[in-house]
C-alpha cells in the first residue's frame, strides 16, 4: 500500500456520460497530480493541484475537470466521455513543490468506456 | 516541442545488466527521474539525478550528463522480477512539479 489511494479500482460506463474519479493523498503530501495512461502508454500529465489551488496544467481535454478539497482529497471529473477516454487514470502525491521526484501513484482507476 | 526518447523493449537473461538510455528534449530541466511500472501496477519511484554524474541505488543506477541531455538507467543482477517498464521523467520547471514522461522500456528478463 503506497498510502495513496484511488477510488474506483475499476469503471465501465457507456459513452456520453459522467464519472468521478476520486484521490486521497498520502498523509501529509499537499500535492496531487493527475496522469492517463493508455494502453501500451506512457503517462501522460494532466493536472496538478498543490494545498487546495490548481498549479499546472497539462493536456486535459475541456471535457475533463478536477478540483482538490479542503480535506486535499482530490476528484477527477470525466463528461461527456468517448471510446478513446478509456485508459488507466493514475493519482500521485509529494509532500511539496519544489521537489522532482519520489512522487508517489496509487493504484490508479481502470476506465473502459464501452 | 517536448520529447524524451527511450527504446520501446529491452530483453535480457538472469544476471545480465541492462542499460536504458533516455534522451530529452525540454522546455526547460530541473532533473531526470526513473520509475518502474509493473504490468497493471503503479508507478514507483527508482531514482533522482539532478546534477551529471552517477547515482547509486543497490542494483539500480542512473546516471545523468545535462550537456549531452542525456541519462540512462542501469540494471544489474536482473532478476525475474525486474520484468517491467522503465520510465525516464523529467521536471521542466523550478514551480511546481509537474514530470513529463518518456514512453517507457518494456524490459523482459528471461531465465
Amino acid at each position: 500500500d503506497s498510502g495513496v489511494t484511488q477510488t474506483p479500482k475499476h469503471l465501465i460506463t457507456a459513452t456520453g456520460q459522467r464519472v468521478t474519479l476520486r484521490c486521497s493523498p498520502r498523509s501529509g503530501d499537499l500535492s496531487v497530480y493527475w496522469y492517463q495512461q493508455s494502453l501500451d502508454q506512457g503517462l501522460q500529465f494532466l493536472i496538478q493541484y498543490y494545498n487546495g489551488e490548481e498549479r499546472a496544467k497539462g493536456n486535459i481535454l475541456e471535457r475533463f475537470s478536477a478540483q482538490q478539497f479542503p480535506d486535499l482529497h482530490s476528484e477527477l471529473n470525466l463528461s461527456s466521455l468517448e471510446l478513446g477516454d478509456s485508459a488507466l487514470y493514475f493519482c500521485a502525491s509529494a509532500a511539496s513543490e519544489g521537489i522532482g521526484y519520489g512522487y508517489t501513484f496509487g493504484s490508479g482507476t481502470r476506465l473502459t468506456v464501452v | 516541442g517536448q520529447s524524451l526518447e527511450q527504446p520501446s523493449e529491452v530483453t535480457a537473461v538472469e544476471g545480465a545488466i541492462v542499460q536504458i538510455n533516455c534522451t530529452y528534449q525540454t522546455s526547460g530541466f530541473y532533473g531526470l527521474s526513473w520509475y518502474q511500472q509493473h504490468d497493471g501496477g503503479a508507478p514507483t519511484f527508482l531514482s533522482y539525478n539532478a546534477l551529471d554524474g552517477l547515482e547509486e541505488t543497490g542494483r539500480f543506477s542512473s546516471f545523468l550528463s545535462r550537456s549531452d541531455s542525456y541519462g540512462y538507467l542501469l540494471l544489474q543482477e536482473l532478476q525475474m522480477k525486474d520484468s517491467a517498464s522503465y520510465f525516464c521523467a523529467v521536471k521542466e520547471s523550478a514551480a511546481g512539479n509537474k514530470l513529463t514522461f518518456g514512453g517507457g522500456t518494456r524490459v523482459l528478463v528471461k531465465p
